[in-house]
């Protein structure tokens, strides 16, 4: 069984398009990330989510809106992809909401292409 | 600046040696965790170590912490092939409003 899904896990796109990835974690958790990975695999977090509600916003543009739906679902919509958005995305899920209590499960990534 | 930051950035050994990973850090911490990121596939916790702990072991991991130097590292003892991935310390800063702050990683290599 997944624990933590996302989809798609390949995404190309041109710029100016508008574009979601999904992700669902089945193990009862009740927070959930948003990472960045560059390509130098530096990982940053976006956003977190506690029982439905933001927690973290990081100094993120605009453009990038999380919705979650439910607790075992938190979306990632992005309006306007530029080329700088290329990335690698992750969500990540946890017990709880004290990050560094408790391990984070992460999903397979989302690798985004913008042209 | 990155709270965390592994050294060396590239470590390549030949299977059944040992690898010791660094991480130092620069601001007061809960916690340090160190994942494991294979090619291509999300990260995998593989420990935990609390700030008022100084040795934690996992099978053929070994952690340390030293907060007075702010540092920390990661001992695979009998490295194998499929330990070839990239690790990263994350820590969890007093400060850091329950985020955990991901260090650049260092690129492990086991040759057979």
């Amino acid at each position: 069984d997944t624990a933590v899904s996302q989809t798609p896990k390949y995404l190309v796109t041109q710029m100016g398009n508008d574009k979601s990835i999904k992700c669902e974690q089945n193990l009862g958790h009740d927070t959930m990330y948003w990472y960045k990975q560059d390509s130098k695999k530096f990982l940053k977090i976006m956003f977190s989510y506690n029982n439905k509600e933001l927690i973290i916003n990081e100094t993120v543009p605009n453009r990038f809106s999380p919705k979650s739906p439910d607790k075992a679902h938190l979306n990632l919509h992005i309006n306007s992809l530029e080329l700088g958005d290329s990335a690698v995305y992750f969500c990540a899920s946890s017990q709880d909401l004290v990050a560094g209590l408790y391990e984070q499960y992460f999903g397979p990534g989302t690798r985004l292409t913008v042209t | 600046s990155q709270q965390g930051e592994e050294d060396p950035q590239a470590l390549s050994i030949q299977e059944g040696e040992n690898a010791t990973m660094n991480c130092s850090y620069k601001t007061s911490i809960n916690n340090l965790q160190w994942y494991r990121q294979n090619s291509g596939r999300g990260l995998v916790h593989l420990i935990l170590i609390r700030s008022n702990e100084r040795e934690k072991h996992s099978g053929r991991l070994r952690v340390t912490l030293d907060t007075s130097k702010k540092s920390s590292s990661l001992l695979i003892t009998a490295s194998r092939a499929a330990d070839t991935a990239s690790y990263f310390c994350a820590t969890d800063a007093v400060t850091s409003g329950s985020r955990l702050t991901f260090g650049e990683g260092t690129q492990l290599t086991v040759n057979p």
